[in-house]
């Protein structure tokens, strides 16, 4: 059965380092979403891209958050620099087109030190 | 933005027993979905409701869409060990974001 694969499942980074996380949709997906979710809460949406584009990032920290999907196929986050509030699980959901069900991955669990 | 109330917070219940769980809004909406999430992993949808006052079943689990299209509740019937994890109800704000709940995180003790 086709999965959303994020890499890698784990990250420890020190604050003011730089972070990337990496995100390969369900093939044929053009629909992709990048959620934080913080411990006990539910996910929340950072960035939507319908194929290579931004489609909303309003809730995106662009300060210090950057997301790309220079191919319309697989995506990164980054993060430059790292701040201990960023402490968090980052989901990658993706959806054959938006209004279909959203498949998310095992996300990545990042912790800043 | 929208208020969505997930409840309750937590349950602890023994194998067997029945599970009820609900989300309310003052917001309206046209779709609602349910996602149980297990440790380390990103959630998986059970149910998607897409009409006021529908409801639908999906082996034990038992969704209904409220008819003032601000609520949803899901129940769970014979809970089993495996029925542990957080669950999210996350109804569509418009034609391709979801928000989600809070979640209910459910332990199941033999």
């Amino acid at each position: 059965e086709a999965e959303v694969a994020q890499s890698p499942r784990y990250k420890i980074t020190e604050k003011s380092q730089a972070v990337a996380f990496w995100c390969d949709p369900i093939s044929g997906h053009a629909t992709l979403y990048w959620y934080r979710q913080i411990l006990g809460q539910g996910p929340e949406l950072l960035v939507q891209f319908q194929d290579e584009s931004v489609v909303d990032d309003s809730q995106l920290p662009k300060d210090r958050f950057s997301a790309e999907r220079l191919k319309g196929v697989d995506s990164t986050l980054k993060i430059q620099p790292a701040e201990l509030g960023d402490s968090a699980m980052y989901l990658c959901a993706s959806s054959l087109r938006g209004i279909e069900t959203q498949y998310f991955g095992p996300g990545t669990r990042l912790l800043v030190l | 933005g929208q208020q969505l109330n997930q409840s309750p917070q937590s349950m602890f219940i023994q194998e067997g027993e029945d599970v009820s769980m609900n989300c309310t809004s003052s917001s309206i909406f046209n779709t609602w979905l349910w996602y149980k999430q297990e440790p380390g992993e990103g959630p998986v949808l059970l149910i998607a409701l897409y009409k006021a006052g529908e409801l639908t079943s999906n082996g034990r689990l038992t969704a209904q869409f409220g008819i003032t299209r601000k609520d949803s509740f899901l129940n769970i019937s014979a809970s089993i060990p495996s029925d542990v994890g957080i669950y999210f109800c996350a109804p569509r704000v418009n034609t391709d974001k979801l928000i989600f709940g809070t979640g209910t995180r459910l332990q199941v003790f033999p």
